[in-house]
């Protein structure tokens, strides 16, 4: 199993550009989330999903979107990048919330100039 | 809601003791509890249910008092592999994602 996977590992946009951060797990996890990273702020809740075709906003919607298509893969969509959204972006996956560990992706290291 | 975790950064010579303390201001389901070293994505490292059951580590254990709506993670005579920073992530009810804390950062010395 390749567990979670992540591309890019690393990205570089210019303000105003779009772009779509891929995750996908091959372990049939229903859960799936992404978080943002910042220094000092812990991992802060983006968007997440509790199966295919089911999506909810968490702590730090604003200028993302996501959808869930099948069980595989949970893209994370940056609409008009700014520099505010550079940052390290986790994806993560879980069978269930309450009594199963998340198992992280490696991470997408983003900078918006 | 981000729980709250203290302290914010601790050092530990190798073989002392430290206890890193989560709290909420909702009532939790459970609690988890997760290590990131530098530069690598957080690593699992246990779960601690209403009811008392836990999951996870065997060098590394945690309370779960429901009532003060807090948990506390034990490390005993610790390591240098036991650097990095520690993430409480709670779960409030069954409608409510998993939501973490700011994270202490643990420094083990020789």
């Amino acid at each position: 199993n390749a567990g979670v996977t992540q591309t890019p590992k690393f990205q570089v946009l210019k303000t105003g550009q779009s772009m779509t951060l891929q995750c996908a797990q091959d372990m049939n996890h229903e859960y799936m989330s992404w978080y943002r990273q910042d220094p000092g702020m812990g991992l802060r809740l983006i968007h997440y999903s509790v199966g295919a075709g089911i999506t909810d906003q968490g702590e730090v919607p604003n200028g993302y979107n996501v959808s869930r298509s099948t069980t595989e893969d949970f893209p994370l969509r940056l609409l008009s990048a700014a520099p505010s959204q550079t940052s390290v972006y986790f994806c993560a996956s879980s069978y269930g919330v309450t009594y199963n560990e998340q198992f992280f992706g490696p991470g997408t290291r983003l900078t918006v100039l | 809601q981000q729980p709250v975790q203290s302290p914010q950064a601790v050092i530990l010579r190798e073989g002392e003791d430290a206890v890193i303390n989560c709290s909420s201001s909702k009532a939790l389901y459970s609690v988890h509890w997760y290590r990131q070293k530098h530069g690598e994505a957080p690593v699992f490292l246990m779960i601690l249910l209403k009811g008392g059951e836990q999951k996870g580590h065997d060098k590394i254990s945690a309370s779960f008092n429901e009532k003060k709506q807090q948990s506390s993670l034990y490390l005993t005579a610790s390591q240098l592999s036991y650097s990095g920073t520690y993430f409480c992530g709670t779960f409030n009810s069954g409608n409510t994602p998993l939501v973490f804390g700011k994270g202490t950062r643990l420094s083990v010395i020789a």
